[in-house]
């Protein structure tokens, strides 16, 4: 069945350090992509999406391109922010009953 | 108005209480569901309703009950909860046939403390 993967947290950075959050995907077909992001005690909040290969999602500075070739959406910032710690799902959607199948999370801390 | 509306916020009830939870969009979205989510953990469906029919029941024990009265609400009725039913419940909602292009709309919660 379809699934995500994204790499195990925690992942602690300094202000303005670069980041990566590492997604990868099994689907059929040729499904969306998403990444949400859920700041504490709040619920998930749509960060970027791609709904196609090649697609680059872009948001608040994060960054996501769909790559097909290697089944990859994975997220990226330039410079994070204090303000940048939650945690990341990256989810993907391939049709059907209109499920959105989530990876684990990946939760970042980010200290001045 | 782009919102999920949920409330309560916070709901603390016993195992042999009776509560709802409630869910309201005002976007027009025809495809709702809700989520259970634990502590560290990604959400888990539950219920799926499309155009107002339930069309997802993840196999849910029948403590939890969903309803959904018209295309803006969606309600989660529990009955004799136990304490490993304390979670954030989240609900969600999408235009119907358009989650590849816009995904989902969730949300904050109700955090739910079965004692």
């Amino acid at each position: 069945g379809d699934s995500v993967t994204q790499m195990e947290g925690p992942v602690t950075l300094s202000e303005e350090a670069f980041l990566t959050i590492n997604c990868t995907y099994t689907a059929t077909g040729y499904p969306s992509l998403f990444w949400y992001v859920q700041y504490p005690g709040e619920g998930l909040q749509l960060l970027l999406k791609a709904t196609k290969a090649d697609d680059k999602g872009s948001n608040k500075g994060f960054e996501a391109t769909y790559r097909k070739e290697t089944t990859s959406f994975h997220l990226e910032k330039g410079s994070v922010q204090v303000s940048d710690s939650a945690v990341y799902f990256c989810a993907l959607f391939s049709g059907g009953y209109n499920k959105l199948i989530f990876g684990a999370g990946t939760r970042l801390a980010v200290h001045p | 108005d782009t919102e999920v509306t949920q409330t309560p916020k916070h709901l603390v009830m016993g195992m042999t209480n009776k509560k709802s939870l409630k869910c309201e969009q005002h976007m027009g979205h025809r495809a709702m569901y809700w989520y259970k989510q634990k502590a560290k953990k990604p959400p888990e469906l539950m219920f799926v309703y499309s155009y107002e029919k339930l069309s997802i029941n993840e196999s849910v024990p029948s403590r939890f009950s969903p309803e959904c009265p018209n295309s803006s609400l969606l309600n989660l009725h529990l009955h004799a909860l136990q304490p490993e039913d304390s979670a954030l419940y989240l609900c969600a909602s999408s235009p119907h046939g358009d989650v590849r292009d816009y995904g989902y709309t969730f949300g904050s919660g109700t955090r739910l403390t079965v004692v």
